[in-house]
């Protein structure tokens, strides 16, 4: 079965500090992975795709087959960027997302 | 478009009691999913539907969940009867085809408390 593995519940980082938001999983067959993003009093969305190869607000996210890891990283933080992040794998055979614990980011001045 | 609708947008309810929690998927999207948001478990899926027709209901908790959709435009998540572990935010989504290409547009949420 998959599985989504997102080991820190808080990340508080300074503004102008580099992020990285952890994310591992285990899938038997070809990864397809996401990052989503859910600001304070909006709605859960879509962020990034591994697929896409896609820079989005500065993130970025690098599958490493090896590691099994599709950490999110920005080189620096802004205040705007605090918000709870989900990492989520797609599986091909069963046609849904299974979602991570999801991390909640605290940028601070 | 307003995006997915949810109501009522936060519930409370005592033990015991019946709570149906409401979804108007985006119009044209053809697959509704029903999520529910835990501290201790993050996002996980509860049932999802394809042109109306329940696919997988595996994440249903138990017996007390049941969840339809009689048209492509309205979908129903009921809980009988409530207890307060069911304490949580229950989000919507819809999505036009299922794939890592077809991304899931989400819906503001429920949060209900069971007392």
């Amino acid at each position: 079965a998959q599985r989504v593995t997102q080991p820190e519940k808080l990340l508080s980082v300074f503004k102008g500090a580099p992020v990285e938001l952890k994310c591992n999983y285990s899938y038997s067959g070809s990864p397809e992975l996401f990052w989503y993003v859910q600001y304070s009093r909006q709605r859960l969305q879509l962020l990034l795709r591994h697929i896409s190869r896609e820079s989005i607000k500065g993130f970025t996210a690098d599958l490493n087959k090896g590691e099994t890891s599709f950490h999110l990283k920005k080189p620096f933080a802004q205040e705007e960027d605090s918000a709870m992040y989900y990492c989520a794998l797609w599986s091909g055979t069963a046609s849904k997302l299974t979602f991570g614990t999801g991390t909640r980011l605290q940028v601070t001045l | 478009d307003a995006g997915v609708i949810q109501s009522p947008r936060h519930e409370v309810t005592e033990m015991g009691q019946e709570v149906t929690l409401r979804c108007k998927p985006i119009s044209g999207h053809d697959y509704l999913f029903w999520y529910r948001q835990t501290m201790m478990r993050g996002l996980e899926l509860l049932i999802y539907f394809n042109n109306n027709v329940p696919i997988d209901d595996s994440g249903m908790p138990e017996d007390r969940f049941s969840a339809k959709m009689p048209n492509a435009s309205f979908s129903t998540l009921k809980i009988q009867p409530s207890e307060p572990r069911d304490s949580a935010v229950y989000f919507c989504a819809s999505s036009w085809g299922s794939g890592p290409y077809n991304e899931q547009f989400f819906g503001p949420g429920t949060r209900l408390t069971v007392l």
